[in-house]
């Protein structure tokens, strides 16, 4: 078992719409929850970024972690075309001594004019 | 200009070659990282650095070394390329904090490395 599962989608909505990307985690010592964007034949760029459990909202974009479910959510409200991408979640922690920071194999999305 | 630059961007080579993906960052970040992308694998660590001449080895370090000389550069060599070394690798780096390794990764544009 991979111990971060993301939905591969593709996800296609229309313009507008609210839209719902999540993970799941095993780990129950991953701290610090991160979600990236990366458009096509580029690099990652990092989108939101939330320590522990709660909400942390940025413009369109709000980030929802529940530790207790083991489970991260991104919403993005008014989705754009800009919007498509492929959004990874990724998670981190600190506390085994060593360095571990996994991503989830992505999510694309498209959102359609 | 500033940021992370990976050379080169696009590479072809055969089974059994040697290659070296070179990575720049002019940010003076203490942490660099070597990725692979793969289609149902997302992005894997291959190997990190915590600074000049200190590295360790991530998820899938197996047929790969690294190097770090100096801070600013962390090449990673394909000792004798295999066609399952065929993929996106993507450099990145990291603000020198405490708190490094739940910071920020800031990425290069990426390489794509075929191998026949």
């Amino acid at each position: 078992q991979k111990e971060v599962e993301q939905d591969p989608g593709p996800l296609s909505v229309p313009e507008g719409a609210i839209v719902s990307l999540n993970c799941t985690y095993s780990n129950s010592a991953f701290q610090y929850f991160m979600w990236y964007r990366q458009y096509s034949r580029k690099g990652p760029e990092l989108l939101m970024y939330t320590y522990s459990s709660g909400n942390k909202e940025d413009g369109r974009f709000t980030a929802q972690v529940d530790k207790s479910s083991k489970y991260i959510s991104l919403f993005i409200r008014d989705s754009q075309p800009s919007d498509s991408a492929t959004y990874l979640c990724a998670m981190s922690e600190t506390t085994s001594g060593t360095y571990k920071y996994i991503f989830g194999t992505g999510t694309r999305l498209k959102v359609l004019a | 200009d500033a940021g992370i630059t990976q050379s080169p961007r696009y590479k072809i080579t055969e089974t059994g070659r040697q290659v070296t993906l070179m990575c720049h960052q002019t940010w003076s970040h203490s942490y660099m990282f070597w990725y692979r992308q793969d289609l149902g694998h997302g992005l894997r660590l291959i190997y990190y650095s915590a600074a000049a001449d200190i590295t360790d080895k991530g998820e899938v370090p197996d047929g790969y070394v690294v190097s770090r000389s100096k801070t600013e550069n962390f090449p990673l060599t394909l000792e004798s390329a295999t066609r399952s070394q065929t993929s996106v690798y993507f450099c990145a780096s990291s603000e020198s904090t405490l708190l490094a390794v739940t910071g920020e990764l800031f990425f290069g544009e990426g390489s794509r490395l075929t191998v026949l």
